[in-house]
């Protein structure tokens, strides 16, 4: 089963508005990955934001997490168009394990 | 730097078959991960290979396996390919074991049509 979950499954918006999406997962975790997947291609890291770290931040975006609630939340202020893609959480439950992603949130950017 | 390569881009084949897909990752990394991808079942992890050696595999038939070179080049099979098999798989490569310090880097994946 997958270890991240991501709310919504969609998200339409416009051009210029900010983006958040959310991750839940189950178990305790070395620490949690954001991807993005631009349709049917291959995944980019985006961003990675260990366990005993609160914020992160990239550019136009920005990683919360919240271990005590197992949750995390991707935020990408004034979206553009070249922003739509889908968008994966996925966590590193140990040093050096396997990544197991969520299921991922499609986010649409309408021009 | 040239990224993660993987071949064929798309492949078509007929049940029962066996296909090999390749995957050169990038220059220096030495860990190669595989994942399936399906609209029903999302992202899977197949397997990872760290200096030659299978580090860990994901809950898969038999009909799935991998090695991987010395040269850090890996390669999947797939063998009495089912309907079900049909996927987008994606190879993954990093710098140390799994994925901890910087992530994964992606190739595009090769597209496996059964039919």
């Amino acid at each position: 089963s997958q270890q991240g979950e991501e709310d919504p499954q969609a998200l339409s918006i416009q051009e210029g508005e900010n983006a958040t999406m959310n991750c839940s997962y189950k178990t305790s975790i070395n620490n949690l990955q954001w991807y993005r997947q631009n349709s049917g291609r291959g995944l980019v890291h985006l961003i990675l934001i260990r366990s005993n770290e609160r914020e992160k931040h990239s550019g136009r975006l920005r990683v919360t997490l919240d271990t005590s609630k197992k949750s995390s939340s991707l935020l990408i202020t004034a979206s553009r168009a070249a922003d739509t893609a889908s968008y994966f959480c996925a966590t590193d439950i140990t040093s050096g394990s396997r990544l197991t992603f969520g299921e991922g949130t499609q986010l649409t950017v309408n021009p | 730097k040239a990224g993660v390569t993987q071949t064929p881009r798309y492949l078509i084949k007929t049940r029962g078959q066996q296909v090999t897909l390749s995957c050169s990752p990038i220059s220096g990394h030495r860990s190669v991960s595989w994942y399936q991808q399906t609209p029903g079942q999302g992202l899977q992890f197949l397997f990872e290979y760290f200096s030659e050696t299978q580090r860990n595999k994901g809950n898969f038939p038999g009909r799935f396996s991998g090695r991987q070179f010395s040269n850090s080049r890996s390669e999947m099979n797939v063998s009495t390919l089912e309907l079900g098999d049909s996927a987008l798989y994606l190879c993954a490569s990093s710098l140390s074991k799994g994925a901890n310090l910087y992530g994964y880097t992606f190739g595009s994946g090769t597209r496996l049509t059964v039919v």
